[in-house]
């Protein structure tokens, strides 16, 4: 079975500064996709990033981006200039590689982005 | 567009009640996902509607746990005889056509069994 592990539950960060959340996950399948969701106190959550893992190059997204290291099976989220709005719950997730209607959720950090 | 809906936005009820949580998806998505989220876990998946395929319901806890999506497009998720340990906050999602296609997600329902 496929788990995924994020070892902190809250984070703070001052806002401008750059914040790094881990995510861990095991698997012995080599195709699959990893991503990082937000939920911010509204409860809805949203993408923020997805990484597929036959792709070499860590994804980005403007101020989002992914360290990616398969053979660690690690998949961190750099999140640089923070933003208040950034505030929320982060949580990891997987899916695949027979099955991508079923994702596998971490239990999320919670970060705070201070003033 | 409207985004997805899901109502009760909270529900209290007794133990051994039985509770019906709806989703309404965002219009013209074929794929429907309800999740459980417990105090301080993940979402734990539970159910997967695509189209008018038979549904995914390998992640249902206990036959208490049931769902149905009327017309490919309203789900109701339906507890019966609720325990405490039901309690949880209910999450839908929807996305255009399933498998890595974005899901959209609702604010869920919390659900306090009393």
């Amino acid at each position: 079975a496929q788990t995924v592990t994020q070892s902190q539950p809250e984070m703070s960060v001052q806002e401008a500064e750059t914040v790094t959340l881990s995510c861990t996950y095991d698997t012995s399948e080599s195709n699959y996709y990893l991503f990082w969701y937000k939920q911010p106190p509204s409860r809805q959550m949203i993408l923020v990033i997805r990484q597929e893992a036959y792709k070499q190059q860590n994804a980005t997204e403007n101020r989002f981006s992914v360290n990616f290291q398969k053979a660690a099976k690690s998949f961190s989220l750099k999140i640089s200039d923070s933003q208040l709005g950034d505030t929320a719950m982060y949580f990891c997730a997987f899916t695949g590689p027979y099955n991508f209607n079923k994702f596998y959720f971490g239990s999320g950090t919670k970060l705070n982005v201070k003033p | 567009g409207a985004g997805v809906s899901q109502s009760p936005s909270n529900k209290v009820t007794e133990k051994g009640k039985d509770v019906e949580l709806r989703c309404d998806p965002i219009s013209g998505h074929t794929a429907l996902y309800w999740y459980r989220q417990s105090l301080g876990q993940g979402l734990e998946f539970l159910i997967y509607f695509q189209g008018n395929s038979a549904p995914d319901k390998s992640g249902l806890p206990s036959d208490r746990f049931s769902a149905e999506r009327t017309g490919g497009s309203v789900s109701t998720l339906t507890i019966q005889r609720t325990q405490q340990e039901d309690s949880a906050v209910y999450l839908c999602a929807s996305s255009l056509d399933g498998g890595l296609e974005t899901q959209y997600f609702g604010p869920g329902t919390r659900l306090l069994v009393l």
